[in-house]
Parts: C-alpha cells; structure tokens; sequence
C-alpha cells in the first residue's frame, strides 16, 4: 500500500505560484510530512518538513489541514531553475525513508 | 549541513564482474543508506548501514547481492556482485541529519551501466 501520492507531473510559467498537494490518508500519528527536491544527474536534497498546521522557510511553505490526510508544497514565483522532480515523503525519522514517485515540476519561460 | 563523496561518479561494467561504490562524509554520522534509482524511476532503498553493525537490507535486496560495509563513521561501501544489465542503475548514498528527523543528505550518485 502506498504511504502518498502526488501528481505524476505538473507545468507551470515563470513568475507563477506552484501548489503540489500530496494525498497520504494511512498517515501515521508520529509521522512527519517531508519534501524533497531532485535536478537531473544529483541526490534528493532536502526542502522542507512539517507536522501539522503550516511550515515556511526561505524556499517553500508546507501546508497541513488539521486531518493530516493530505499536505501542499507551495513554491512562490517559480523560475525556471525550480524545473525538477518534487517528492512526498511521510515517516518518522531516517529509518523509514521510503520514496514515492514524485511530482515531476516542468517550469516554462 | 554534510558533504557526501561518491565515487565512482559513473562507471560501464561487464555482467559477472563487481563494482564497489564508495561513500565518504565529511563529518561523522551514524546512518548511511544506499538506494537504487532506475533512470526516470522513484529512489528505491536497499539498506540502511551503522557502524559497528551488519546493514539491515529491504525486502528484495540481499547481503549477498549487495555486500556493505560500514568501517567507521565516515564511510562506506556498496557492492554490486554478480553484475547482470538489470543492475544498471543509479546508486546513492545518503545520512541522516540533524536538523529534522527526515532530513538527509545525499551524494551525486554512481551511475552504472552493465553491458
């Protein structure tokens, strides 16, 4: 049974907002809302986690609704650099660090 | 934040023969892991490596297979065994963080082709 799913792939203009929305209804209480980032030819790198409510930093925002059945990664102003494959990931620490398929984000000029 | 090393960066192998990736950090840690990712595909995880103890495998991969070691806590190695050109992949290290439970760090990654 898969933890999350998301969207196989979304497109999107510079300059716009990007909304990515994550479905994982079989979330556990402990568990922790994860996303991560992947260019071409590199490793995943980290871009933000949450637990409930919402999370913001310097690269995205993280909204959780109250049920913690879905999350939304929002990406603001995207240029054509954000161009990569966006992944959900539910767990509880490293030991659960499973993948799921990903959004792949295809920002156009 | 941490430095991953991977090396070799990409290498063509023949089927039959082995390969042994190596993973240096540059600071200590005391998880490392390994994944698969086929090219277009998902990471699939293969083991998860501590030091001072045997790497714990997931299901579908075996020791046998993908012999790891893990002699200190800056470094180690994944082997392919046996290589057969369903083995061509792209293989990552990673560790934990220490900022958020789910974080971590990943190298660039082994690119292997067996032919």
């Amino acid at each position: 049974l898969a933890k999350t799913t998301q969207p196989i792939s979304m497109d999107s203009y510079e300059g716009q907002e990007v909304n990515i929305t994550c479905s994982h209804n079989n979330i556990a209480t402990n568990d922790y809302i994860t996303w991560y980032q992947q260019f071409p030819s590199q490793g995943p790198r980290f871009i933000i986690q949450g637990y409930k409510t919402k999370v913001t930093n310097e690269v995205a925002s993280l909204f959780i609704p109250a049920d913690r059945k879905s999350s939304t990664l929002s990406l603001p102003r995207v240029s054509l650099s954000d161009t990569a494959v966006y992944y959900c990931l539910v767990a509880l620490n490293n030991n659960d660090m499973r993948f799921g398929a990903g959004t792949r984000l295809t920002v156009k000029p | 934040s941490a430095v991953i090393s991977q090396k070799p960066s990409r290498d063509i192998c023949q089927r039959g023969t082995s390969l042994t990736i190596q993973c240096q950090v540059d600071s200590q840690v005391t998880m490392m892991f390994w994944y698969r990712q086929q090219p277009g595909q998902s990471l699939t995880l293969i083991a998860t490596a501590n030091q001072g103890s045997e790497a714990t495998y997931e299901s579908g991969f075996v020791i046998d297979k993908f012999p790891i070691s893990r002699p200190n806590l800056t470094f180690s190695t994944l082997t392919v065994s046996n290589m057969s050109p369903e083995d061509s992949s792209i293989y990552l290290c990673s560790v934990e963080g220490r900022t958020f439970n789910t974080e971590a760090f990943f190298g660039q990654g082994t690119r292997l082709t067996v032919v």
